[in-house]
């Protein structure tokens, strides 16, 4: 059971818009800040946004991040095949003094 | 470029102690914010954090493995090592290190490509 909760599964087709959310609580979302990562299949996690919604500057705009509240949300656009992998939302909690992962959740671009 | 990358053993049997290498190059370890976790993920299964290492040699471990887990650095080789005591299968998993970056922002923006350890007798 993931300390952050994530939809298992989010399916769009080529050239669509999805989201991806993340839901929290205060002691982890609610009081820092949130990263993504994406995960291709059989490879190691990449870092697509981090503090809420910056990107790494390899990473294009297609993809963005937000949060409110004890949520943060992941969105791509421009949905590609290449963008089919798990995504994972990442944050520190204070209350747990870790940092915690999200259960990830699985793009099919259809 | 920042690039790192894991060593060990493929295979441990249970009760047995799991010593893993994280061998780094494009920074280091004494420059402030910096910072080396390990991160594991059982097969078909998400990421779970395990232990966090600062260039202050402050650390952070996580609270169900904290018993088991010690995180060290040997700065001069470029090197973080993660123990773990007492392997059981359900440790089965592949074992990544991570960069992390940006004074306790508990974020990893470098990863290597991870190891798969197989707990087995």
């Amino acid at each position: 059971q993931s300390v952050l909760t994530q939809p298992p599964s989010v399916s769009a087709a080529p050239g669509q818009k999805v989201t991806i959310s993340c839901s929290g609580s205060s002691s982890n979302i609610g009081n820092n800040y949130v990263s993504w990562y994406q995960q291709l299949p059989g490879t190691a996690p990449k870092l697509l946004i981090y503090d809420n919604n910056k990107r790494p500057s390899r990473i294009p705009d297609r993809f963005s991040g937000s949060k409110s509240g004890t949520s943060a949300t992941l969105g791509i656009t421009g949905l590609q095949t290449g963008d089919e992998a798990d995504y994972y939302c990442g944050t520190w909690d204070g209350s747990l003094g870790a940092v915690v992962f999200g259960g990830g959740t699985k793009l099919t671009v259809l | 470029q920042i690039t790192l990358k894991e060593s060990g053993p493929t295979l441990v049997k249970p009760t047995q102690t799991l010593t893993l290498t994280c061998t780094f190059s494009g920074f280091s370890l004494s420059t402030g914010g910096v910072g080396v976790g390990w991160i594991r993920q059982p097969p078909g299964k998400a990421l779970e954090w395990l232990a966090l290492l600062f260039w202050n040699d402050d650390r952070r471990y996580s609270l169900s493995l904290k018993s088991r887990v010690t995180i060290t650095k040997d700065t001069s080789k470029n090197q973080v090592v993660l123990t773990m005591t007492n392997m059981d299968p359900v440790d089965t998993a592949t074992y990544y290190c991570a960069h992390s970056s940006g004074y306790y922002q508990y974020y990893f923006d470098y990863w290597g490509q991870g190891t798969l350890v197989t707990v087995s007798s």
